[in-house]
């Protein structure tokens, strides 16, 4: 069972834009950076984000992230249909000294 | 660009250990920890452990007492041995590199393909 939940499906039109939720605790997203990757089906996950906000190289700007006391938020704009795909965050539990997972959210294009 | 690759047997017996090696190309395993990573079909993320090139480990704690990661840096692979398995550990497991420059969170930033491993009889 994850510590850090995400809602299990977002949805929206082409061209539009979606924003992912990571509610964790002060003992996770509370003191910790948080990065998000990016799992295409049938694929292995991609970094999408790191230091809350950083892009890794060739990771185009409709991709962003924030972060706000024990939560974190992804946000994509100009959503394609590439860019259906299950998206979890991530980060390090000082109080399981583990790095944990959050549940996964699948976006869906219409 | 630093690629990853995993090696080792598809089906492994319920109370069997299963044994997986991570192979590291096109970058040195050194000065970076490795980690081990798993996925139940239809399932979420869960981290297993990480080792540093050193060879200091830390595992998760649901894990701890069935994991074992090494490293052989004159191979430039490390390796997952998972003791007692059941069908609860079938899963897709892949090895990462994960990164944590100086001033800076843990991130996983190079993936393995990932390996399904099946445990059953």
């Amino acid at each position: 069972q994850s510590v850090l939940t995400q809602p299990p499906s977002v949805s929206a039109a082409p061209g539009q834009k979606v924003t992912i939720s990571c509610s964790g605790s002060s003992s996770n997203i509370g003191n910790n950076y948080v990065s998000w990757y990016q799992q295409l089906p049938g694929t292995a996950p991609k970094l999408l984000i790191y230091d809350n906000n950083e892009r890794p190289s060739g990771i185009p700007d409709r991709f962003s992230g924030s972060k706000s006391g024990t939560s974190a938020t992804l946000g994509i704009t100009g959503l394609q249909t590439g860019d259906e795909a299950d998206y979890y965050c991530g980060t390090w539990d000082i109080s399981l000294s583990a790095y944990v997972f959050g549940t996964g959210t699948n976006v869906t294009v219409l | 660009q630093v690629q990853l690759q995993e090696s080792g047997p598809g089906l492994v017996n319920p109370s069997e250990t299963l044994s997986l090696t991570c192979a590291v190309s096109a970058g040195s395993i050194n000065n970076y920890y490795w980690t081990w990573i798993r996925q139940p079909p239809g399932k979420g993320l869960e981290w297993i452990g990480y080792i540093y090139y050193s060879g200091s480990t830390i595992y998760n704690p649901s894990l701890k007492s069935r994991v074992t990661i090494s490293v052989d840096t004159s191979q430039n692979q490390f390796s997952l041995k998972l003791s007692s398995v059941t069908a609860a550990d079938t899963a897709v497991y892949y090895c990462a590199r994960l990164a944590h420059p100086y001033n800076s969170g843990w991130f996983f930033d190079y993936w393995g393909q990932g390996t399904l491993v099946t445990v059953s009889s």
